[in-house]
């Protein structure tokens, strides 16, 4: 009953490749986010969605694209990846965009780019 | 843009003492106040928040200050126990407009046994 999953857990890839990362929520939440955590530890914001729609686009690479089919689901799409992404990038949702509400992150997924 | 700093970077101290750790943010309109706890390998969870109409706010071993007019809040951790040893994230955020929250760089707090 995982309330955010995200999937993989475990990337390791080559320069240049392009690869996705899929989040789910099964909270009923309308917003979703991609933070950024790199070696350092630095929690960032990169994308957030409410109800499908993108509402904060972080000044991010244009390689980096959200994608949200539903306001359950917000998948992350990297291409031409390079040694810089590696991360660990968290998904998470909120009941809505009001401030206040707690976020939830999902599990994280570990980035190495090689 | 919010702007979040906190301190100290690395915290260590002993089982049963109490532990402090700073933040202060840029924009005088951010009205809410979490922290978040992770542990080593694992997600950011909330363990406890403060809006800005409120001074203090407690949880068992948890409280949270607030100081608006200088613009800085803090965690503080009595009792301290091995399995607090976490890296520890304040974030700020405001009510209005399409923001999200703005996190401090995180504090490592090793306890000692």
């Amino acid at each position: 009953d995982t309330a955010v999953s995200q999937t993989p857990k475990y990337l390791v890839t080559q320069m240049g490749n392009d690869k996705s990362i899929k989040c789910e929520q099964n909270l009923g939440h309308d917003t979703m986010y991609w933070y950024k955590q790199d070696s350092k530890k630095f929690l960032k914001i990169m994308f957030s969605y409410n109800n499908k729609e993108l509402i904060i686009n972080e000044t991010v690479p244009n390689r980096f694209s959200p994608k949200s089919p539903d306001k359950a689901h917000l998948n992350l799409h990297i291409n031409s990846l390079e040694l810089g992404d590696s991360a660990v990038y968290f998904c998470a949702s909120s009941q809505d965009q009001g401030v206040g509400n707690t976020i939830y992150f999902g599990e994280g997924s570990w980035l190495t780019v090689v | 843009g919010e702007n979040v700093e906190q301190h100290p970077s690395t915290l260590s101290v002993q089982e049963g003492d109490s532990a402090v750790i700073k933040c202060t943010y840029s924009d005088s309109a951010s009205n809410y106040f979490p922290w978040y706890k992770q542990e080593l390998g694992k997600r950011p969870q909330l363990i406890i928040d403060i809006r800005s109409n409120v001074g203090e706010k407690k949880d068992q071993r948890i409280a949270v200050t607030l100081n608006k007019t200088a613009k800085h809040f803090s965690l503080h951790i009595t009792e301290t126990q091995p399995e607090d040893s976490a890296v520890y994230f304040c974030a700020a955020s405001i009510r209005t407009g399409r923001r999200a929250l703005t996190f401090g760089s995180g504090t490592r707090l090793q306890v000692q046994p």
